[in-house]
């Protein structure tokens, strides 16, 4: 199975501020990299998809990019409704695996 | 609209079944991929199994021989029968659309609220 992980498990920022969050598999998964973000008590919801596409309707503050092994995740300058949990999720192969998860703190 | 309701949670002892659903609205199940995930309670995602458009499916080596995904076209429906539950199968669990982008490329892009599962004795 390919593992994910991600850095940092947690950070604290504030309004405007730059955030990048990393994710790393542990094999090439070319671009079949996605992220979602999921707020407590909500669903996830899908942001990025194949590493840099950003779904529709998201606000383009949130970019991703990267391919192989290592992507990142950005958000460009951090808004209050930002604060959630961010996953990458792999799907180059089953079984499909996330991230452990990214908890960011405004 | 578009919209996945998921139901059929609930407290079960270990060894036992339950069968979750969840009901599509707005697009339809038999022309899509569909998937289940779940979260444990503080913990983070787990993909639990995926359906086909074609009726392929594939399954988490954690439930594979316990749970079955299956759908009901007439009622456009997605199910996932759980038997022989184990503590570590209690979660939230929620379905969720498995699209395709762009030719090859899946992500989970329409999902519902999701249903709780406890099992315990």
């Amino acid at each position: 199975d390919i593992q994910m992980t991600q850095s940092p498990s947690s950070l604290s920022a504030s309004v405007g501020d730059r955030v990048t969050i990393t994710c790393r598999a542990s094999q090439s998964i070319s671009i079949y990299l996605n992220w979602y973000q999921q707020k407590p008590g909500k669903a996830p919801k899908l942001l990025i998809y194949a590493a840099s596409s950003l779904q529709s309707g998201v606000p383009s503050r949130f970019s991703g990019s990267g391919s192989g092994t290592d992507f990142t995740l950005t958000i460009s300058s951090l808004q209050p409704e930002d604060f959630a949990t961010f996953y990458c999720q792999q799907s180059y192969t089953k079984p499909f695996t996330f991230g452990p998860g990214t908890k960011v703190d405004i | 609209e578009v919209q996945l309701e998921e139901s059929g949670g609930g407290l079960v002892q270990p060894g036992g079944s339950l069968r979750l659903s969840c009901a599509v609205s707005g697009f339809t199940v038999s022309a899509n991929y569909m998937t289940w995930v779940r979260q444990a309670p503080g913990k983070g995602l787990e993909w639990v199994s995926l359906i086909y458009s074609g009726g392929g499916t594939y399954y988490a080596d954690s439930v594979k021989g316990r749970f079955t995904i299956s759908r009901d076209n007439s009622k456009n429906t997605l199910y996932l029968q759980m038997n022989s539950l184990r503590a570590e199968d209690t979660a939230m669990y929620y379905c969720a659309r498995d699209r395709l982008f762009r030719g090859p490329f899946d992500a989970f892009d329409i999902w519902g609220q999701g249903t709780m599962v406890t099992v315990s004795s």
